[in-house]
């Protein structure tokens, strides 16, 4: 069955340092998003991506956040200069139908900032 | 977004059916329900959605009540693999948003 890949597993960084979080979507997906969990609590939205531009963001992701889709396969989330609280699970997903269809999710990348 | 209520818990014997039950009594005309769960230290999955009637898959049912304003997801014998935390969450297509609210779903247990 096609998988989404999430690329590291684990990081961990230095407070101020910039990260680049790597996802690998299904490849026939058109719509792509990135979403964290911070330990313990829900999952949150930060970010979609279709058609080569962001679709819709939330708060969370300011200007410290940046998404990428630099070639006909990888999807990157970078954080310029990570705080403490940037610590989390962050999880990439893809779709083929958007809004008609369900998220395929990776398995996450681990995030801590030291 | 509209609101979905569930239990927090629930707790269940292997390869006995589960009734996973979700509240949506402000749910809108075009709201689809999603259910997805998340496994322990892994990623949410896609389970079933529906809009009206009700839905099977390989993974489960969804049984949706008349009103819509309930529906109930159905594991047809549960494993110790379905353990997870199951999150109803609705989705309008024609409301422009295509993130996923998650709530904090129901802890689903399974005793061997």
């Amino acid at each position: 069955e096609p998988e989404v890949t999430q690329t590291p597993s684990h990081q961990v960084t230095q407070m101020g340092q910039e990260v680049i979080l790597r996802c690998v979507p299904i490849s026939n997906h058109l719509y792509f998003y990135w979403y964290r969990q911070i330990l313990g609590q829900k999952v949150e939205f930060l970010v979609s991506f279709y058609n080569n531009e962001i679709s819709e963001k939330s708060e969370i992701f300011d200007d410290q956040f940046s998404v990428e889709r630099p070639d006909g396969s990888n999807f990157t989330l970078k954080i310029r200069s990570t705080k403490l609280e940037d610590s989390a699970m962050y999880f990439c997903a893809s779709s083929d139908q958007g809004l008609l269809s369900g998220h395929t999710f990776g398995s996450g990348t681990r995030l801590t900032v030291v | 977004d509209a609101k979905t209520t569930q239990p927090n818990s629930m707790e269940s014997n292997e390869e006995e059916p589960v009734h996973l039950p979700c509240n949506h009594s402000t749910i809108s005309g075009t709201d689809y329900i999603h259910w997805y769960r998340q496994l322990p230290s892994q990623g949410p999955e896609y389970v079933i959605h529906g809009l009206t009637s009700n839905v099977n898959n390989r993974m489960a049912s969804l049984a949706i009540a008349e009103d819509r304003k309930s529906s109930t997801l159905i594991l047809h014998r549960a494993t110790l693999r379905d353990a997870a935390v199951y999150y109803c969450i609705l989705r309008d297509p024609q409301g422009g948003s295509e993130k996923l609210v998650f709530g904090k779903g129901t802890k689903l247990t399974v005793n061997p």
